[in-house]
């Protein structure tokens, strides 16, 4: 158990629809990432935040946000949802930012658009 | 922008048959590279960081190494259960880790 909670664990939904995914970080861990894990892309880096603050985005479409409240937990937005949009969601936290450390990784929300 | 690429894709061993994953990359001043564990329907699971070339890290039946260029993961004598997808992953300027697409191993009894 890597310490890391995300709900829900599945999630189907129709297009155009909002959705929001959660995330708990591990005890202690400041960081956390959002990662879109789908069968022809591999782990897609999204967005990463510590201690409350965004400090870097990667290839995150702009239907896309996502926040860290004071408690550290973190939630995705997702809206105007597309087909494409279907995959795994991934939330990782770290202890800290800035330096090399391995991420823990929740189990994930598979999420589906029809 | 960091590059990484594993090969082979799948790869389909006899329990008990050792072989090797590779995962090349391209960055500008590399921090640490990962390899990960994961299982069908989980999250990715951390194995190990490797910091610099030369060095090795061993678990079980696992060792990775690392040269400048690429890493390594080796499997000595697997079990069915070693059965999984292997990514790699490294951490450069950005400190956000990139990940490879990974290595779907399957080992048969």
């Amino acid at each position: 158990d890597s310490g890391v909670t995300q709900t829900p664990k599945h999630l189907i939904t129709a297009t155009g629809q909002r959705v929001t995914l959660r995330c708990s970080p591990r005890s202690g861990d400041l960081s956390v990432y959002w990662y879109q894990q789908s069968l022809d892309q591999g782990l897609q880096f999204l967005i990463h935040y510590y201690n409350g603050e965004e400090r870097a985005k990667g290839n995150i479409l702009e239907r896309f946000s996502a926040q860290q409240f004071p408690d550290l937990h973190s939630e995705l937005n997702l809206s105007s949802l597309e087909l494409g949009d279907s995959a795994l969601y991934f939330c990782a936290s770290s202890a800290g930012q800035g330096h090399v450390s391995p991420l823990h990784f929740g189990n994930g929300t598979r999420l589906t658009v029809t | 922008e960091d590059q990484v690429t594993q090969s082979p894709e799948a790869l389909r061993l006899q329990e008990g048959e050792s072989s090797s994953l590779n995962c090349s990359y391209t960055v500008s001043g590399l921090r640490g590279l990962f390899w990960y564990r994961q299982d069908p329907g989980k999250g990715p699971e951390f194995l190990f960081t490797l910091y610099s070339a030369g060095e090795e890290k061993e678990k079980e039946r696992l060792k990775a190494t690392l040269t400048k260029k690429e890493s390594f993961l080796h499997i000595t004598a697997p079990k069915p259960e070693d059965s999984a997808t292997y990514l790699c992953a490294v951490q450069a300027g950005s400190y956000i880790p990139t990940f490879g697409r990974g290595t779907s191993l399957i080992v048969h009894p």
